[in-house]
């Protein structure tokens, strides 16, 4: 079944505590993405790469790093999480050229960092 | 730069009532245009999309139309139903060469709630 696994589902964690939130696709997709999302706010779009080893900033990149080292894993770390990065969290992924294509969206990982 | 403008919500209606969200957006280039739906714990689910000017997308009773005369991507249902209880988000996809290529812009998200 082609799908974007993330993992956790839910993640509590205390504020400084490095943590990485895993995300893999069985697509073969170039391009990958991860997005938060909060009440009032949609979703935005924090990191995304194109390709493996090609990655770059979305909107709100501050407090987060991410590595593309094979086509299909694309984590999200948080180095020192704060409060502040509560959040529900997305991964996505679709073919890059260009048409219609939908994105997959993984099933989110709700973080609370305390 | 790209952007959408999503109807806020809440938005409570009542069963087989008609539904309209609005949704407009700013684009260079030719977009392509999304409805998302998010049910309650779950993550999101492409509901359905349109590709280019007066294109109509529906899937499960509902519809959008492409209006690039009023930058527009309205989703309507004629009768909802009380499982159609979800947060709809509307977004647009990119059509700009370069490093933006494919990217989605989401709006801010539209809580619906149908009561039997």
């Amino acid at each position: 079944e082609a799908q974007v696994t993330q993992n956790p589902r839910y993640l509590i964690t205390v504020t400084g505590k490095k943590l990485t939130v895993t995300c893999s696709q069985n697509m073969n997709h170039e391009y990958m993405s991860w997005y938060r999302q909060d009440p009032g706010l949609g979703l935005r779009q924090i990191y995304y790469s194109m390709n493996v080893e090609v990655t770059d900033k979305g909107d709100v990149p501050e407090g987060y790093k991410v590595s593309r080292k094979e086509k299909r894993n694309f984590p999200l770390i948080l180095e020192s999480p704060s409060p502040n990065q509560t959040s529900l969290y997305f991964c996505a992924s679709k073919f890059t050229v260009q048409g219609a294509n939908g994105y997959t969206f993984g099933s989110g990982t709700r973080l609370t960092v305390v | 730069g790209d952007s959408v403008t999503q109807m806020e919500g809440p938005v409570t209606l009542s069963e087989e009532a008609f539904l309209t969200i609005n949704c407009t957006y700013t684009a260079t280039g030719y977009p392509s245009l999304f409805w998302y739906v998010q049910y309650p714990g779950e993550g999101l689910q492409l509901l359905l999309k349109a590709t280019k000017a007066d294109d109509k997308g529906s899937n499960k009773g509902f519809e959008a139309t492409y209006r690039k005369e009023t930058t527009s991507f309205h989703l309507e249902k004629g009768s909802v139903q009380v499982s159609d209880s979800a947060v709809y988000f509307c977004a647009l996809k990119s059509g700009d060469r370069g490093s933006t290529l494919g990217r989605l812009y989401f709006g801010r998200g539209t809580q619906l709630t149908v009561w039997p």
